[in-house]
């Protein structure tokens, strides 16, 4: 069975600042998504980033970027110029090829001080 | 932007009572799902469900619950007969096809008292 672990239950940064979350996996699997979700206060679950398996270069957006290693099966998000709107709980999350459910980690809270 | 919805926001109910959640996904989207999260805890899958009939399930999903697509707009999620430790909040996801992700609802509080 597919595994997901965050092993960082909390983070701080300071604002402008970069931060870097860590997530392992273990899957036996070739093809598959990794996937980091922002869950702030709200409690609802917004997409950060995707990483398709196949695809060596790591993904970005804007501020957000990836550093996807197969081999060691590791992914960490890294956000750069940290805002206060960005304090929230962060899940890795993994999902196979026509994936039929998404395997969550723990989750690490984000704080982000001014 | 095209969203899923989910009502209610916040349920209270009695333990032994019936609840419903209910889900909009997006329109041309085929694949739904539910997964929940006690509080404090990490996000847990229930159930997929595509093509009219349910495709994956978790451990947790066990008789008392059970899903519907009654119309072409509506996924819901049953409880039968709700226990104390079925208080979490309640997601719904969809997906288009393929590849893509899951779009996730803005989740409904269950709480069992």
């Amino acid at each position: 069975a597919q595994t997901v672990t965050q092993s960082q239950p909390e983070m701080s940064v300071q604002e402008a600042e970069t931060v870097t979350l860590s997530c392992t996996y273990d899957t036996s699997e070739s093809d598959y998504y990794l996937f980091w979700y922002k869950q702030p206060p709200s409690r609802q679950m917004i997409l950060v980033i995707r990483q398709e398996a196949y695809k060596q270069q790591n993904a970005t957006e804007n501020r957000f970027s990836v550093n996807f290693q197969k081999a060691a099966k590791s992914f960490s998000l890294k956000i750069s110029d940290s805002q206060l709107g960005d304090a929230a709980m962060y899940f890795c999350a993994y999902g196979r090829w026509s994936f039929q459910k998404l395997v969550f980690g723990t989750g690490t809270r984000l704080l982000v001080s001014p | 932007e095209p969203e899923v919805t989910q009502t209610p926001s916040h349920q209270v109910t009695q333990m032994g009572q019936e609840v419903i959640l209910r889900c909009v996904p997006i329109s041309n989207h085929l694949y739904f799902y539910w997964y929940r999260q006690i509080l404090g805890q990490k996000v847990e899958f229930l159930v997929s469900f595509y093509n009219n009939e349910i495709s994956e399930k978790s451990e947790i999903f066990d008789d008392q619950f059970s899903v519907e697509r009654p119309d072409g707009s509506n996924f819901t999620l049953k409880i039968r007969s709700t226990k104390l430790e079925d208080s979490a909040m309640y997601f719904c996801a969809s997906r288009e096809t393929g590849p893509d992700e899951q779009y996730f609802g803005p989740g409904t509080r269950l709480t069992v008292t």
